[in-house]
């Protein structure tokens, strides 16, 4: 199966700058189909699992543009571009494109 | 409101069984494949099983393949998950999550695009003697 390592497992972050979650995988993420289906996601406490990011790049409807991913092959990123109080949380990524569904160990955000 | 909640988690003695459940409001449910993930303590998430629409097609993770199985009751709006033969390492919090359609045939999965857009909030398994 498919595995996913993100780095770094935990950041500090100051509010209003910038953050990185890098995510990279033991195989391409490319599907037959040419799409690459590599999703993150955010889990705040107390709160249901978020999805922020799907195929890549593309926003699930209702996620601030702050967050954005980028990658390919085996490579991706998530990026949130100025960092807010309520981003603080564990951020995963996932495999759809090779079964069975895998997903990352997890990148805690805490605030510095 | 899109929503799913999942039930029926507790605290169960090792080799006993469970069944979980997770309704769905907001939505067509009888249109949408539906995902099983668990998340031990501590620790990260575990895809485990999936369902079609229609509850034609099931796929398992091999960890629970046999244990567990994964069922919809369109009429309701439900989905569960028998848990059988429990092990202390199935402690974990349970999600159900949603997804457009779900086909493997071979090696080829398609999951959807905008798969596990909702989630639940989760049941805590504990197994323990």
């Amino acid at each position: 199966e498919i595995v996913l390592i993100q780095t770094p497992p935990s950041s500090p972050i100051t509010l209003g700058q910038p953050a990185s979650i890098s995510c990279r995988s033991t195989q391409s993420l490319v599907h037959s189909d040419g799409n690459t289906y590599l999703t993150w996601l955010q889990q705040r406490p107390g709160l249901p699992l978020r999805a922020l990011i799907y195929k890549i790049s593309n926003r699930f409807s209702g996620v601030p543009d702050r967050f954005s991913g980028s990658g390919a092959g085996t490579d991706f990123t998530l990026k949130i571009s100025r960092v807010e109080a309520e981003d603080v949380g564990v951020y995963f990524c996932m495999q759809l494109t090779h079964f069975p569904i895998t997903f990352g160990q997890g990148t805690r955000l805490e605030i510095q | 409101q899109v929503q799913l909640v999942e039930s029926g988690g507790g605290v169960v003695q090792p080799g006993k069984s469970l069944r979980l459940s997770c309704v769905g409001s907001g939505f067509t449910y009888s249109s949408h494949a539906l995902h099983w993930v668990r998340q031990p303590p501590g620790k990260g998430l575990e895809w485990l099983a999936v369902i079609a629409y229609d509850g034609g097609q099931k796929f398992y993770a091999d960890s629970v393949k046999g244990r567990f199985t994964i069922s919809k009751n369109n009429s309701n709006n439900t989905l569960f998950l028998q848990l059988n033969s429990l092990r202390a390492d199935d402690t974990a919090v349970y999600f159900c999550a949603r997804a457009p359609y779900f086909r493997l045939v071979g090696d080829t999965m398609r999951a959807g695009d905008n798969a596990f857009d909702v989630w639940g909030q989760g049941t805590t398994v504990t197994v323990s003697s």
